[in-house]
């Protein structure tokens, strides 16, 4: 089955850019996602990728795909305060009835 | 806000009671998920469904059952709690929006078994 890693923490400071990485093994995945999740809260759908693309931007992220490495990078420039959150990718394979594979997490942690 | 809410929101409950958590959504979504969340696992798919009374199980099924009656409730239940099940449980519909299959959770379900 897909397996989805990702870094378990990452700090920046505020006003840096965030770089949170992702790998996944299948490479028939269609579509890759990024999910943000505050504490006590669900999880928000950010932004996400189709597998005939290189690369997406929307406002401040970056997503950026290399089909051949199978890694996917979640840019952020301009890191606030407000991006300390858990980030999630996630994979879609055709044929899976609409199901998603997750990745561990990647706690984000922004500093002044 | 893809109108989904879970409930009940916290629950603690004893080793061996059943317990049944409800995700409704108001927009007919045809496909319902329950994931768990565990510090280092992330979210684990439980059972999803895709129509009424259509289910299947995900990749941690055991111990746990779900129920689909109507299009708009999706209900997990434990018919015997262990405290390996303490764990905040989310629900997700798929808007499979054209062909691009986001999913969108509710708030969650943090689940005490003492």
């Amino acid at each position: 089955g897909e397996d989805v890693e990702q870094s378990l923490f990452l700090s920046v400071r505020e006003g840096d850019s965030s770089v949170i990485n992702c790998t996944y093994t299948d490479s028939s995945s269609t579509y890759l996602y990024w999910y943000k999740q505050e504490p006590g809260a669900g999880l928000q759908l950010l932004t996400y990728i189709f597998s005939n693309m290189d690369m997406k931007q929307d406002q401040r992220l970056t997503v950026l795909l290399n089909k051949k490495d199978k890694h996917l990078s979640l840019r952020i420039a301009d890191t606030q305060t407000g991006d300390s959150a858990i980030y999630f990718c996630a994979v879609h394979k055709t044929g899976t009835a609409s199901k998603l594979t997750f990745g561990t997490g990647t706690r984000l942690q922004v500093t002044l | 806000d893809a109108g989904i809410t879970q409930s009940p929101r916290h629950k603690v409950t004893e080793t061996g009671t059943p317990v049944t958590l409800r995700c409704h959504q108001t927009e007919n979504h045809r496909y319902m998920y329950w994931y768990r969340q565990d510090p280092g696992h992330g979210l684990r798919l439980i059972h999803y469904s895709y129509g009424v009374k259509d289910t299947d199980k995900g990749e941690v099924s055991d111990g746990y059952s779900v129920s689909r009656s109507k299009t708009e409730d999706f209900l997990l239940t434990l018919e015997s709690a262990t405290s390996s099940q303490t764990s905040v449980y989310f629900c997700a519909i798929s808007a499979v929006q054209g062909s691009t299959y986001e999913q969108y959770f509710g708030p969650g379900t943090r689940l005490t078994v003492t």
